[in-house]
């Protein structure tokens, strides 16, 4: 059975920091380009950013919004995904999701608050 | 930024026919992908590469792209396709992944 499995999130104050996890199970994480995607309550749906196989390189890229702030990264040997979250604003409250993308893989998300 | 649009909004009675459209310079170039919300859920995907429908989801999705616009067709409108729907696309470099604002589909 496939899961994606997120966890980390919480409430935080602006300027803080977090880390969100997603462990994965029954696929091929090794192969996979993943990212989180995030939406604000009662909106739309946001990519934040990805990180490719290491096979295909490895690297990243990141939603203008967040570039700069938030790292992505990966440890194939736990099949985890990471999401470091660093100078958070009130705009970054949000359930952030970790997924495939394609094939049509999600987790069930982590609501992150931040707020004073 | 790359941005793709979407209507806020499209309403039909069930049994007709929804067409949701998503427009982007770059499509003419990327495909378009459409995923479904419900409210409370996870995003599900119903259209991938413009026009290819995953196995699970019914033959009345359908999906089409032409020029810059790429469009999500619901044909005979079911009570229970009411949901949101988002395409989603990458810019013509393929470094960013840009969802469209969405689009909210009653059907009553």
């Amino acid at each position: 059975e496939v899961q994606l499995v997120e966890s980390g999130g919480g409430l935080v104050k602006p300027g803080g920091s977090l880390r969100l996890s997603c462990a994965v199970s029954g696929f091929t994480f090794t192969d996979a380009w993943m990212s989180w995607v995030r939406q604000a309550p009662g909106k739309g749906l946001e990519w934040v950013g990805r990180i490719k196989s290491k096979t295909d390189g490895g690297t990243t890229d990141y939603a203008a919004p967040v570039k700069g702030r938030f790292t992505i990264s990966r440890d194939d040997s736990k099949d985890t995904l990471y999401l470091q979250m660093n100078s958070l604003t009130t705009e970054d409250t949000a359930v952030y999701y970790c997924t495939t993308l394609l094939p049509d893989l999600w987790g069930r998300g982590t609501l992150v608050t931040v707020s004073s | 930024s790359y941005e793709l649009t979407q209507p806020p909004s499209v309403s039909v009675s069930p049994g007709q026919t929804a067409r949701i459209t998503c427009s982007g310079d770059a499509l003419p170039k990327k495909y378009a992908y459409w995923y479904q919300q419900k409210s409370g859920q996870a995003p599900v995907l119903v259209i991938y590469e413009d026009s290819k429908r995953p196995s699970k989801i019914p033959e009345r999705f359908s999906g089409s792209s032409s020029g810059t616009m790429a469009t999500l067709t619901i044909s005979g409108a079911q009570v229970e396709d009411e949901a949101d729907y988002y395409c989603y696309s990458t810019d013509s470099s393929d470094n960013q992944v840009v969802f469209g604002g969405g689009t909210k589909l009653t059907v009553l």
